[in-house]
């Protein structure tokens, strides 16, 4: 069974670029979470997506961030412009249930490392 | 709010030591806790989910304890390996959000 896969896994742009991540949760995954990881610092929650819907998007840190589901397979986070303060891992994951349930586990995928210059 | 704090945030041991990794937590009200490592350039691997329910969690050399009560779990780990090395992280489902601490590097000295 394919786990949860993230491209690119590095990208580097130039502040005020634009710059799409996608994230392909394992099959049959209703729920999915993006994650982001800025250096030094703790892993913060985005957002979380079940299926197609935004369940909740409080981690957002602002309105250059957009993040879509359409059709509730594979996610796209996309960060326009981006800036230097963007820089970090971000991380996608999925579980079958949401969060919470007995034995739910979430499943990470390997991260995106984006370096905004 | 809930916080999830780690300590230490880096720690060496020589090969072969047994050691405990620390994660405290400021709000009871959870439904599980899950550790995870996390390699360089890698993301992260779960290691243990323990249940609200439960108190500890095994999996080979693994070790993970919770006590919800005083808001505190713990990884154990049995015979360090330089594979050991990472930075092992603690997340905690209040069920509506994963909360992660900042993480301990681990480094074990061949």
């Amino acid at each position: 069974e394919a786990g949860v896969t993230q491209f690119p896994s590095h990208s580097v742009i130039e502040k005020g670029q634009t710059v799409t991540l996608r994230c392909d949760p394992i099959s049959g995954h209703d729920n999915l979470y993006w994650y982001r990881r800025v250096m030094g610092k703790e892993i913060k929650f985005l957002l979380h997506f079940v299926k197609e819907s935004k369940q909740d998007e409080s981690g957002m840190p602002n309105n250059r961030f957009l993040a879509e589901r359409t059709g509730g397979t594979y996610s796209t986070l996309k960060v326009q412009p981006a800036e230097l303060e963007d820089s970090g891992v971000y991380f996608c994951a999925s579980s079958q249930d949401e969060a919470g349930a007995t034995n739910e586990k979430l499943f990470f995928g390997s991260g995106t490392q984006l370096s905004v210059l | 709010k809930q916080e999830v704090t780690q300590i230490p945030a880096a720690l060496s041991v020589p090969e072969g030591e047994n050691l405990v990794l620390n994660c405290s937590f400021t709000d009871s009200a959870i439904y599980n806790l899950q550790w995870f490592r996390q390699d360089p350039g890698k993301g992260l691997t779960s290691l243990l989910l323990i249940q609200s329910s439960q108190r500890e969690q095994t999996s080979g050399r693994l070790n993970a304890s919770l006590d919800k009560s005083s808001g505190r779990s713990t990884l154990y780990i049995a015979a360090s390996q330089p594979g050991d090395s990472a930075t092992y992280l603690c997340a905690v489902d209040d069920g509506d959000k994963i909360i992660f601490g900042k993480g301990t590097r681990l480094h074990i000295l061949p």
